[in-house]
């Protein structure tokens, strides 16, 4: 059973504008979330993260939005660019583990 | 960059055959991962290691052994390739616990069964 969720396969975005990505997460244990982006024929890599005592980090371009009553967390990609086209994965875990549970993955295709 | 490579980067066989994906990293971190990449599930673990033969399972660990014998090297094996393991296969390293250091993935292997 995933534990947690990406309930969007897919966004299409044109550039500019905001991309606002969901996910969603079962687990109360969680209590550290980060976002990764991964372009096609390469790993994932980090793009920013949360821990459960804060409801909002940030950085440039990027806000990530926890909130932990309804279990759901949101990444915001203020203006989106072509280079932002990628697949972006949500991820959570527990403080001092060392495995990460992810989501599904949306797939974000900014349009010039 | 992390110092993660992974090989063969390919990999078409059959069923039936024995399958070895190597990973190998520079950075001297204790943790090292296995995952597999497959539409509509994201990246679901295998196995994992927190140190030179210590290992355990992920959540998809049926039909996947690993070893690791020294720190920079850890080896996925597919004993008996079936065509549900057609995926791609990502390694990833740390060097804590994931809350408090990044989690470096390596560019993944493309495994084909037929």
């Amino acid at each position: 059973d995933q534990q947690v969720k990406q309930n969007s396969p897919s966004l299409s975005v044109q550039e500019g504008r905001i991309s606002i990505l969901n996910c969603d997460y079962t687990n109360s244990m969680f209590d550290y979330f980060l976002w990764y982006k991964k372009y096609p024929a390469e790993g994932p890599t980090f793009l920013i993260s949360i821990s459960s005592i804060k409801d909002k980090n940030e950085d440039g371009r990027f806000t990530v939005f926890l909130n932990k009553s309804a279990k759901h967390l949101s990444l915001h990609i203020v203006p989106s660019q072509p280079g932002d086209s990628a697949v972006y994965f949500c991820a959570a875990t527990h403080t001092n583990d060392y495995k990460l549970s992810f989501g599904a993955g949306t797939t974000v295709t900014v349009r010039a | 960059d992390a110092g993660i490579t992974q090989s063969p980067r390919h990999k078409v066989t059959e069923t039936g055959t024995p399958v070895t994906l190597r990973c190998h990293q520079t950075e001297n971190h204790r943790y090292m991962y296995w995952y597999r990449q497959d539409p509509g599930h994201g990246l679901r673990l295998i196995h994992y290691s927190y140190g030179v033969k210590d290992t355990d399972k992920g959540e998809v660990s049926d039909g996947y052994s690993v070893s690791r014998s020294k720190t920079e090297d850890f080896l996925l094996t597919l004993e008996s390739a079936t065509s549900s393991q057609t995926s791609v296969y990502f390694c990833a390293i740390s060097g804590q616990a994931v809350s408090t250091d990044t989690q470096y993935f390596g560019p993944g292997t493309r495994l084909t069964v037929l």
